[in-house]
C-alpha cells in the first residue's frame, strides 16, 4: 500500500525562524511523484511542488526548499526566514490512482 | 489562470435531505475528483472520474453518493440522504492528465448538515 506520514501535527515558530516540515512515504512503485500542497486559513488548497522520483536534486523556490531523499523515503519541506503569511496547514501527497494526502502539519508563525 | 469553480460556497441542509454540490472543472481537463475534509482533519479522497465514468472510489463513497457530468462543463456530487457526519468541506479538483499531474482544486463547498 502507498501511504504518506507527516509525523508533526503542529509546529509553532517565531517569524524569521527557519522551519522544516517532514514527510515520509511508502510506495512499491519504482516511478512515482510526490506533491506538497498548502492550505491557508482561507481554506483553499494551493499546489506548491511536484517532484519525480527520478530527480533527487533539491529544489529551491525563493524561501521554500525541498529535500528529496529516496534512501530514507523522505520529501521534506523547509521554509527559510518564515513569515506570518506562511501560517497554514501543509500537506504532503502521493498519487495512488488518486491523490492521497498525509494528515497535514499545521504551521503557525508568530510575529 | 483558469480555475475550478465550486458552488455554492456554503450549503446548509437538514439531515435526510438530498444535496447536490456543483463544480465546473477547467475546460480542457480530463480527470475530475471529489475530496472532502472534515473540520480540522485530513483531506480525504472520495472519487475520481474519467471518460464519463468513475475510475476510482474510496470506502467513504458509498451508495449515498453519486457523481455526474451532466453536460460538457459541470461535474456534480450528490448525497442522497445526508447524515450529520457528512458535514465537511467538499473540494472538487481536475487535472489535465493522469493522477501524476498536478491537481487544480476549487475553493470548496462547506456543507453543514443539521
Amino acid at each position: 500500500a502507498q501511504k504518506v506520514t507527516q509525523a508533526q501535527t503542529e509546529i509553532s515558530v517565531v517569524e524569521k525562524e527557519d522551519v522544516t516540515l517532514d514527510c515520509v512515504y511508502e510506495t512499491r512503485d519504482t516511478t512515482y511523484y510526490l506533491f506538497w500542497y498548502k492550505q491557508p486559513p482561507s481554506g483553499e488548497l494551493v499546489f506548491l511542488i511536484r517532484r519525480n522520483s527520478f530527480d533527487e536534486q533539491n529544489e529551491i523556490s525563493g524561501r521554500y526548499s525541498w529535500n528529496f531523499q529516496k534512501s530514507t523515503s523522505s520529501f521534506n519541506f523547509t521554509i527559510t526566514a518564515s513569515q506570518v503569511v506562511d501560517s497554514a496547514v501543509y500537506f504532503c501527497a502521493l498519487p495512488q490512482d488518486d491523490m492521497r494526502f498525509g494528515a497535514g502539519t499545521r504551521l503557525t508563525v508568530k510575529p | 489562470e483558469p480555475e475550478v469553480t465550486q458552488t455554492p460556497s456554503h450549503q446548509v441542509t437538514q439531515m435526510g435531505q438530498e444535496v447536490i454540490l456543483r463544480c465546473v472543472p477547467i475546460s480542457n481537463h480530463l480527470y475530475f475528483y471529489w475530496y472532502r475534509q472534515i473540520l480540522g482533519q485530513k483531506v480525504e479522497f472520495l472519487v475520481s472520474f474519467y471518460n464519463n465514468e468513475i475510475s476510482e472510489k474510496s470506502e467513504i463513497f458509498d451508495d449515498q453518493f453519486s457523481v455526474e457530468r451532466p453536460d460538457g462543463s459541470n461535474f456534480t456530487l450528490k448525497i442522497r440522504s445526508t447524515k450529520l457526519e457528512d458535514s465537511a468541506m467538499y473540494f472538487c479538483a481536475s487535472s489535465p492528465g493522469t493522477d501524476n499531474e498536478k491537481l487544480f482544486f476549487g475553493s470548496g463547498t462547506q456543507l453543514s448538515v443539521l
